[in-house]
Formats: C-alpha cells, structure tokens, sequence
C-alpha cells in the first residue's frame, strides 16, 4: 500500500529538548515535504527537497532543520523547540513533473504529529 | 502561483451535490487547477486536477470555466463522510518553478447534513 508514514503521531516535549520527526514513504518519490497546520493559518510549507541532498527553504523554515540522505526517508529536526512551534506537522511526498503532461503527480500526506512543546 | 479564493463554508444536504466554487482570476496558462481535502485533522488527500478541460473520477468532477479564471468542484452525491475542509490550488507545470511547494489557502468548509 502507497503510504507516508510519520512517527511519532503525539509528542509533547520541553522547551530547548531537541527532538526528530521522522518521515518515510514508500513510492519512490523524488519530492518531499513538511508542512505546519496552525489554526487560522491554514498549511504553510517548512522545507522541501527535490531529491537526495537537495533541499530548500519553504514559507516558514526558522526553527527547522531537515535532511535528506536517502530518497524514502525526509526527518525533520527541531534543534532547540519553542511553544511556538507547537502545530499539527504533515509530511508529504509526490513525483516529479509527468514528461507527458508537464503536470506533478498529486502528493501524499502522512496522517500528522500533533507536537506540543510546554 | 495564482492566488485562489474560496468560500470559508458551505453547507450540502446528505445525497445533493456539493458544489465547490473556487475563483483564481489571475491564472496563467502554464496553471493547473488542484483540489484536496481534509477530514478532521487528517493529511490532505488528493481529490482531483485539471488545466482546462473537465475532468471526472471516481470522487469527483472538475468543472473550469472556458475563460479559466474559476472553477467547481462537483461531489456528485454528498455523504457525511465528505464534512471536511476543501482546497482549491493553481500551481505551475513543469518549468514553471515552486515545483515542491502547494500553497494552501483557507479552504471551504463543507458540512453534509443529514
């Protein structure tokens, strides 16, 4: 079965207690993702990567550190958390651009981590 | 990307159709039109994508104006299980940069009612 998995689904932390939300899919896909969900403030995208060892800058990446060293797996580390960074987090994964239809295949979503950091 | 505007809510009757609008008036021509969803705190889930044609599946139908500056979105017969929160998104083809990123505005709340 095609599926983003996100570990761990609830984590609450300390502040300043560096922590790492894993992610990894299973289709091979070139593109991956991580988004926050804030009430409100709907999705905004952290990081993203093209493929392995390319990553870049999304809309809101301060606190955030990613990597990624192997195609199926994109972490997402919070070196030192805030409460502010307390959010729903969503991993996403998709191919690249069809050569056919120059469209990107649509994206899966993990099922979330629900972070609180106290 | 094209902005898009969605309705905050909606509200279908159970076994209606559930019509979904979405303005993105400053649409390129190198744009698709995307929609997903989300149930209750869930990962988005892909429903459908279209340029200019209308497109049907097994989930939906995509309805984009001739002038392609809107569209619809069309669940055929609501059930309670479609309640969630809907997004409309215009992103580029290939060559068009921002590749990795879908930019997700507020979306529609749609409420199926028994």
């Amino acid at each position: 079965e095609a599926q983003v998995t996100q570990n761990p689904r609830y984590l609450i932390t300390v502040t300043g207690k560096k922590l790492t939300v894993t992610c990894s899919q299973n289709m091979n896909h070139e593109y991956m993702s991580w988004y926050r969900q804030d009430p409100g403030l709907g999705l905004r995208q952290i990081y993203y990567s093209m493929n392995v060892e390319v990553t870049d800058k999304g809309d809101v990446p301060e606190g955030y550190k990613v990597s990624r060293k192997e195609k199926r797996n994109f972490p997402l580390i919070l070196e030192s958390p805030s409460p502010n960074q307390t959010s729903l987090y969503f991993c996403a994964s998709s191919s690249p651009p069809s050569d056919r239809t120059g469209t990107v295949e649509w994206a899966f979503f993990g099922q979330g981590t629900r972070l609180t950091v106290v | 990307d094209a902005k898009t505007t969605q309705p905050p809510s909606m509200d279908c009757a159970e076994g209606r159709a559930a019509n979904l609008p979405c303005n993105h008036s400053t649409i390129s021509g190198n744009e698709y039109v995307y929609w997903y969803r989300q149930i209750h705190s869930q990962g988005p889930q892909y429903i459908i994508h279209g340029l200019k044609n209308n497109e049907t599946n097994e989930m939906a139908s995509l309805i984009i104006t001739e002038d392609r500056k809107s569209s619809t979105l069309i669940l055929p017969h609501a059930t309670l299980r479609d309640t969630a929160v809907y997004y409309c998104i215009v992103r580029v083809r290939k060559g068009g940069g921002s590749q990795g990123n879908l930019i997700f505005g507020k979306g529609t709340k749609l409420s199926v009612k028994p």
